[in-house]
């Protein structure tokens, strides 16, 4: 069975900086299409980032030139790496692996809490 | 954000049969992309429900059922339980902004 474990959340003071892990277990993330999809505190799911198996990049609207999606193939993990944080960046940041062809998110990891106050 | 517009509360009585809206428009749903279902239970991560509008995973009871037509989803619980009190959220892809999902719904049973 596919397994997602995502760590490096915590507690970080606005402007400051985090890098969130994915590891995943039994498939390849970098032949696969891999999100981040955060849940911020009692709000619904946001959509923030995606990588294709090819290795492009897109983002929401409200973190493009804030984090940066990337992956290490020898560690089979997925990375989001979070800069000049914000308040409204709190919540609960989980990684999922995409079917691209209906973008259907078949398998998410338990989530990682990020909060963002000084 | 959410370009995808659910009720943000539905309620039933067990037995009954509820149904959640998922509203889209011409560059998501109505654009013919395919319209997925999750649930979620508080604290935790979301769980597939219904893909490509109207499948049901192995292991999802046959009282949830899902259909769309034109921009619109709906996802349908008939014979409600007090297991199914939980967080709905519909989801599709969008040419404009990529992935979007639902605002949400939360069902309560009665």
């Amino acid at each position: 069975e596919v397994q997602l474990v995502e760590t490096g959340g915590g507690l970080i003071q606005p402007g400051g900086s985090l890098r969130l892990s994915c590891a995943a277990s039994r498939f390849t993330v970098s032949s696969s299409y891999m999100t981040w999809v955060r849940q911020a505190p009692e709000k619904g799911l946001e959509w923030v980032s995606i990588i294709y198996s090819a290795g492009h990049t897109y983002y929401a609207d409200s973190v493009k030139g804030r984090f940066t999606i990337s992956r290490d193939i020898s560690k089979n993990t997925l990375y989001l790496e979070m800069n000049s944080l914000r308040a409204e960046d709190t919540a609960v940041y989980y990684c999922a692996r995409l079917r691209f062809s209906d973008w259907l998110h078949d398998s998410w990891g338990q989530g990682t809490l990020v909060t963002v106050s000084s | 954000q959410s370009v995808l517009t659910q009720p943000p509360s539905v309620s039933g009585a067990p037995g009954q049969r509820v149904t959640i809206s998922c509203t889209g428009s011409s560059s998501n749903i109505g654009a013919g992309y395919d319209v997925h279902w999750y649930q979620q239970f508080p604290g935790t991560a979301p769980r597939l429900l219904i893909y490509g509008n109207d499948n049901r995973p192995s292991g999802v009871p046959d009282r949830f059922s899902g259909s769309k037509s034109g921009t619109s989803a709906s996802l349908a619980i008939t014979g409600l339980q007090a297991e199914d009190e939980a967080d709905y959220y519909c989801q599709s892809y969008d040419s404009s902004v990529s992935g979007v999902f639902g605002t949400g719904t939360k069902v309560t049973v009665l």
